[in-house]
């Protein structure tokens, strides 16, 4: 089955520095999504590329797809402490559910 | 605008007793609805879907059913709670036939004792 599997599980990084996540997956897709899960809370849909799009910006996010690598990676840019989260990525095809990754835990510290 | 409301947030509950999770949206029609489950530090397992009233499918055996009595209410529950259901517990509503995008519910989290 298609399953996004984040990179790093956990990330540690200073205000002010990028901070680069990787998700990866096994088969066809027509869209990927980015997550944002603050602690004890639900998730936020954070940026959408569709399967035939390479790159996609909102505000301090870039998101790349490369589907010949069956990959994207999520790049925030400027990192503040609020940015610390737990950050998904799900991958969609039509007529099936979203399949979920395992997450990447980013801590920004001050 | 469409919210979606879960409840209750918390919840600690003894092995074997009964359990009822709800999940409410608003602000649209004919939504698919989703259960999930996290585990601690973990990823999304999704439970059950749905597309309409009365329509559940799952996607894992488990302790645990899901009803959807009215468009816009979905129902989790157990009639016997196992020490392996605790977990985040997770509603999700996306648009019926351009799903491309889930909005979540704030969760709830259930500890069984």
């Amino acid at each position: 089955s298609q399953q996004g599997e984040e990179d790093p599980q956990a990330l540690s990084i200073q205000e002010g520095e990028n901070a680069t996540m990787n998700c990866s997956y096994k088969t066809s897709i027509n869209n990927l999504q980015w997550y944002r899960q603050n602690s004890g809370r639900g998730l936020v849909h954070l940026i959408l590329i569709r399967s035939n799009e390479r790159e996609k910006h909102s505000g301090r996010l870039r998101v790349t797809l490369d589907t010949s690598k069956k990959s994207s990676s999520l790049l925030i840019t400027a990192s503040r402490a609020a940015d610390t989260a737990s950050y998904f990525c799900a991958t969609y095809l039509w007529g099936q559910n979203f399949v979920f990754g395992p997450g990447t835990r980013l801590s920004v510290l001050p | 605008s469409q919210t979606i409301h879960q409840w209750p947030a918390t919840l600690v509950q003894p092995v074997g007793s009964p359990l009822s999770l709800e999940c409410t949206v608003e602000g649209t029609s004919n939504p698919n609805l989703y259960w999930y489950r996290q585990a601690a530090g973990r990823g999304l397992q999704l439970l059950f879907y749905s597309v309409g009233i009365g329509q559940i499918s799952s996607e894992v055996p488990q302790n645990l059913s899901a009803s959807r009595p009215q468009d816009r209410q979905f129902i989790l529950s157990s009639k016997k709670l196992l020490l392996s259901d605790s977990g985040f517990y997770l509603c999700a509503w996306s648009v019926q036939g351009a799903s491309e995008t889930q909005y979540f519910g704030p969760g709830t989290r259930l500890l069984v004792l």
